[in-house]
């Protein structure tokens, strides 16, 4: 089974508008983070939000916000008034604590494409 | 902004060849990453690297790949014998601790192509 799954291979948005990219995870671990990560044509990793499992309140950073909802194990990025440069691959990355892992798990990505 | 460096940017080698991939980590990191992205897939985890060893490794990770830190700075992967379907983008990763919260950062990448 696929730890992090990102079911859209590829969204479009407005500029200006918001949008949603999701991402479900699995795991049995009790303790674990959740990651964004960015990912533009030139090919560097850009890291953008982080979730931990403990934490109470959903992490924002600027216009990226993070959507958590534990129950459904799932950890939706969302990015408000969107721009040209927002336009890139979009990652979703799991750590699971428990096995003492170190290593990010990735999903598939979702290709971003922002419409002037 | 202190940030992860890799070298070279992108090679080209033939297959059968050994390749060395370098990265310089953040200064005050501890904990060390190899990543693998072949061209439209994701990134997959190869290796990571505490304490002067391997910590954990992948299946991919197989005896073609070493890893080492041979200063106080670089962090290297080697590929014995480079096969085609070892071309892929690497990316070296670190972050400072050990709590889930800490993030890892990357460094660009070196785009290995093998002919």
């Amino acid at each position: 089974a696929q730890k992090i799954t990102q079911t859209q291979p590829g969204m479009f948005v407005q500029e200006k508008e918001a949008v949603t990219l999701d991402c479900t995870y699995d795991t049995s671990d009790p303790s674990y983070g959740l990651f964004w990560y960015k990912q533009p044509s030139s090919g560097e990793m850009i890291f953008l939000i982080y979730q931990g499992s403990y934490d109470q309140q959903n992490a924002t950073e600027g216009r990226y916000s993070l959507n958590f909802q534990k129950a459904r194990k799932s950890a939706n990025l969302v990015i408000s008034a969107s721009q040209l440069g927002d336009s890139a691959m979009y990652f979703c990355a799991m750590r699971e604590e428990g096995a003492g892992s170190y290593q990010l798990t990735f999903g598939k990505g979702t290709k971003l494409s922002v419409i002037p | 902004e202190p940030e992860v460096t890799q070298t070279p940017s992108h090679q080209v080698t033939q297959m059968g060849q050994e390749v060395i991939l370098r990265c310089v980590p953040i200064s005050n990191h501890l904990y060390f990453y190899w990543y693998r992205q072949i061209l439209g897939q994701k990134v997959e985890f190869l290796v990571s690297f505490y304490n002067n060893e391997i910590s954990e490794k992948s299946e991919i990770f197989d005896d073609q790949f070493s890893v080492e830190r041979p200063d106080g700075s670089n962090f290297t992967l080697k590929i014995r014998s480079t096969k085609l379907e070892d071309s892929a983008m690497y990316f070296c990763a670190s972050r400072q601790g050990a709590a889930l919260g800490y993030e890892q950062y990357f460094g660009p990448g070196t785009r290995l192509t093998v002919t």
